[in-house]
């Protein structure tokens, strides 16, 4: 079964400090997503991606946050500086376009722990 | 903005017990229900989706979700749960043809006593 994967499964970084957390996803999906779920809290909705550019993002998305796709198949999530309270599990997704196709297919995650 | 709920933080049943979790969403237009599964150390998995039609749905391993607009409801169920089914379940929402946003629940932690 086709998968969404994740890397680093676990980064550790100092408060600060650039971090980016790399997504594949599946080959013929065309819109992308980064969740973050902070410890002990709910799964939220950072941001979409479609057509090189982003649909939708939340408040969370701040200007400390940026997505791009380089090269046309990782789906990357940058932190510029990241804070303590960036400390969370991220979550890429993606979907296929068409018809019934509001199924996010989700990767492992990547947790990022801020010191 | 829909929200949604999920009153069950932490539920401990024993192999072969029924289960029940609720979830309950706020918004009055049209949405798109679905389940989600994390298994320990696992990604989220989707069980089951509600789309339209027979708003009682059937997911994988056994499970099900009925839909009942009347109370904003989309409770998950299961009659004899395994202590495999110890997860991570979260319930969430999509405001039909609004965007690809999905909502999440804070999730219910079901353990399974074998």
């Amino acid at each position: 079964e086709p998968e969404v994967t994740q890397t680093p499964s676990h980064q550790v970084t100092q408060m600060g400090q650039e971090v980016i957390l790399r997504c594949v996803p599946i080959s013929n999906h065309l819109y992308f997503y980064w969740y973050r779920q902070i410890l002990g809290q709910k799964v939220e909705f950072l941001v979409s991606f479609y057509n090189n550019e982003i649909s939708e993002k939340s408040e969370i998305f701040d200007d400390q946050f940026s997505v791009e796709r380089p090269d046309g198949s990782n789906f990357t999530l940058k932190i510029r500086s990241t804070k303590l309270e960036d400390s969370a599990m991220y979550f890429c997704a993606s979907r296929e376009d068409g018809a019934g196709a509001n199924v996010l297919t989700f990767g492992a995650g990547s947790r990022l722990t801020v010191l | 903005a829909q929200s949604v709920s999920q009153h069950n933080h932490h539920v401990i049943l024993s192999e072969a017990a029924s289960l029940e979790l609720g979830c309950n969403y706020s918004y009055g237009g049209t949405v798109n229900l679905f389940w989600y599964v994390q298994y320990p150390g696992q990604h989220l998995q989707l069980l089951l989706k509600y789309f339209s039609g027979d708003p009682l749905v059937k997911g994988i391993k056994g499970f099900e979700a009925e839909f009942i607009k009347s109370k904003f409801s989309f409770n998950l169920r299961k009659p004899s749960v395994q202590w495999s089914d110890t997860a991570e379940y979260f319930c969430a929402v999509n405001v039909h043809n609004a965007g690809n946003m999905l909502t999440f629940g804070g999730g219910t932690r079901l353990m399974v006593k074998p």
